[in-house]
């Protein structure tokens, strides 16, 4: 079975500081990975994401994620935090057995302080 | 282009009442999802409908109905309402398993 793991419910960082956001896998194939954010009381926008091309995925707004299949890891991240990335980040893992039924992470809150 | 577009943006009905919501997809994308946001139980995967059939279901009981029409668009009906039922439900669509894409959800509050 496909699942995500976030390991981390709450992330706080400073403007301007690195962001880190972890996210584990468990899955029998090849998977595809996204990370999705969610601004308050909006809907689900895609961030990036890993389809068994490139390893070091760039989405938006300055993220980018590494697959890392011997770490069974997908890590969200970013240089440098701007105020507008508080949200919440959820990792996602695609079941392709199920027409890309999208399994989701508990979320990672980000808070960024000025 | 236009995205996944859902109808109505909230919606308050009174326990026992019949909620209905409806959700267009992408142009070309014959998939939709429904997806339950409530408070402190993340995103859980309701349905899923590809060429006017039912594919998947979640872990929901047979209340939570809904269907795909000709033209992809769909709708979730969510009979004899419960105050848990209170939740953002959110609805993607996407093409032969390629990414999915949200809409800005419904906001339904059961009182």
């Amino acid at each position: 079975a496909q699942s995500v793991t976030q390991l981390d419910s709450h992330v706080s960082v400073s403007e301007g500081t690195p962001v880190l956001l972890r996210c584990n896998y468990s899955s029998s194939y090849s998977p595809s990975l996204f990370w999705y954010v969610q601004h308050p009381n909006k809907g689900l926008q895609l961030l990036l994401k890993y389809t068994s091309a490139a390893t070091l995925v760039k989405g938006i707004n300055g993220f980018e994620a590494e697959f890392k299949k011997s770490e069974t890891s997908f890590h969200l991240t970013k240089p440098s935090a701007h105020m507008s990335d508080a949200a919440e980040y959820f990792c996602v893992v695609s079941d392709r057995n199920q027409g890309g039924k999208l399994i989701f992470g508990q979320g990672t809150e980000l808070s960024v302080k000025p | 282009e236009a995205g996944v577009t859902q109808s109505p943006t909230h919606l308050i009905k009174t326990r026992g009442q019949q909620a209905t919501l409806r959700c267009s997809p992408i142009s070309g994308h014959t998939s939709v999802y429904w997806y339950q946001q409530a408070l402190g139980l993340g995103l859980q995967f309701l349905l899923w409908y590809d060429e006017g059939e039912e594919r998947n279901r979640g872990n929901f009981p047979p209340r939570f109905s809904g269907r795909q029409f000709p033209n992809y668009s769909s709708e979730l009906n969510v009979n004899a309402l419960e105050l848990e039922d209170s939740a953002l439900y959110l609805c993607a669509s996407g093409y032969s398993g390629n990414t999915i894409y949200f809409g800005e959800g419904s906001w339904l509050t059961v009182v």
